[in-house]
C-alpha cells in the first residue's frame, strides 16, 4: 500500500534559523514526488517537485527539497526562514504511472520572530 | 489567470439536505478530482475524474457523488449530507495528456459544516 509520512505535526524555528520539515515515504517503483504549502483560508500552493535528475530540487519561495532514495524520503528545507513561511506543509507522492497524489498528513511551520 | 475555481467557500448546512459543491477550471486539464482535508488525516481523495464521463472512486466515496460532463467542470454532490462529512473540501486538476510530470493546481477550498 502506498502511504507517505510527515513525522512532526508540528515545527518550531527562530526566523533566519535553517528549517527542515521531514517526509518519508513507502511507494512502488520511482514516484514523482512533490512539497505543498497551505496558508490560512487559501488553498494547496505547488512549491516544488522532484522527477528525476539531481537530488536536490529548488522550489518558490527560496525552498529546496532533497531527494534521497535508499532512505525514501524527500524532506524540504530552507536555509532561513522567514515568519511568512509560517503555514501548513504537505509531501505527496504519486507512483510512476499513476495519476493520483498520495499525502502526508500535513506539517504546521512555525517561524518565531 | 490560470486557476481552480470553487463555489461556495462556505457552507452551513442541515443533516439530509443536498448540496453541490462545483469546481471550474480553466486550463483544459484532462485530469480533476476531489479531495477532503481533515486534523490529522492529510488530504484524502473521494473521487477523481481522467476525461469527460470518465470517473472513479477515491479512497473515500461513501456518501459522495461527482459527474463530469464538460472538461472545465466537476461538481461534487451530497445527496444526503452528514455530520461526519463536516470537512474541508478541495478540487484539484491536473494535465495529463503529454505530460506526466506536471503538478496538480489546487481551487481556494470549501468548508463545509453539517449540523
Amino acid at each position: 500500500a502506498q502511504s507517505v509520512a510527515q513525522p512532526e505535526d508540528q515545527v518550531n524555528v527562530a526566523e533566519g534559523n535553517p528549517l527542515t520539515v521531514k517526509c518519508t515515504y513507502s511507494v512502488s517503483g520511482n514516484p514523482y514526488l512533490f512539497w505543498y504549502v497551505q496558508y490560512p483560508n487559501r488553498g494547496l500552493q505547488f512549491l516544488l517537485k522532484y522527477i528525476t535528475g539531481d537530488n536536490l530540487v529548488k522550489g518558490s519561495y527560496g525552498f529546496e527539497a532533497e531527494f534521497n532514495k535508499s532512505q525514501t524520503s524527500f524532506h524540504l528545507k530552507k536555509p532561513s526562514a522567514l515568519v511568512s513561511d509560517s503555514a501548513l506543509y504537505f509531501c505527496a507522492v504519486r507512483p510512476t504511472g499513476a495519476n493520483n497524489l498520495f499525502f502526508g498528513t500535513g506539517t504546521r511551520l512555525t517561524v518565531i520572530p | 489567470e490560470a486557476q481552480v475555481t470553487q463555489n461556495p467557500r462556505y457552507l452551513i448546512t442541515v443533516t439530509g439536505k443536498k448540496l453541490t459543491v462545483t469546481c471550474s477550471q480553466n486550463m483544459n486539464h484532462e485530469y480533476m478530482s476531489w479531495y477532503r482535508q481533515d486534523p490529522g488525516l492529510g488530504l484524502r481523495q473521494i473521487y477523481y475524474s481522467m476525461n469527460v464521463e470518465v470517473t472513479d472512486k477515491g479512497d473515500v466515496p461513501e456518501g459522495y457523488k461527482v459527474s463530469r460532463k464538460e472538461k472545465r467542470n466537476f461538481p461534487l454532490i451530497l445527496e444526503s449530507p452528514s455530520p461526519n462529512q463536516t470537512s474541508l473540501y478541495f478540487c484539484a486538476s491536473r494535465q495529463t495528456q503529454g505530460a506526466p510530470n506536471t503538478e496538480a493546481f489546487f481551487g481556494q477550498g470549501t468548508r463545509l459544516t453539517v449540523v
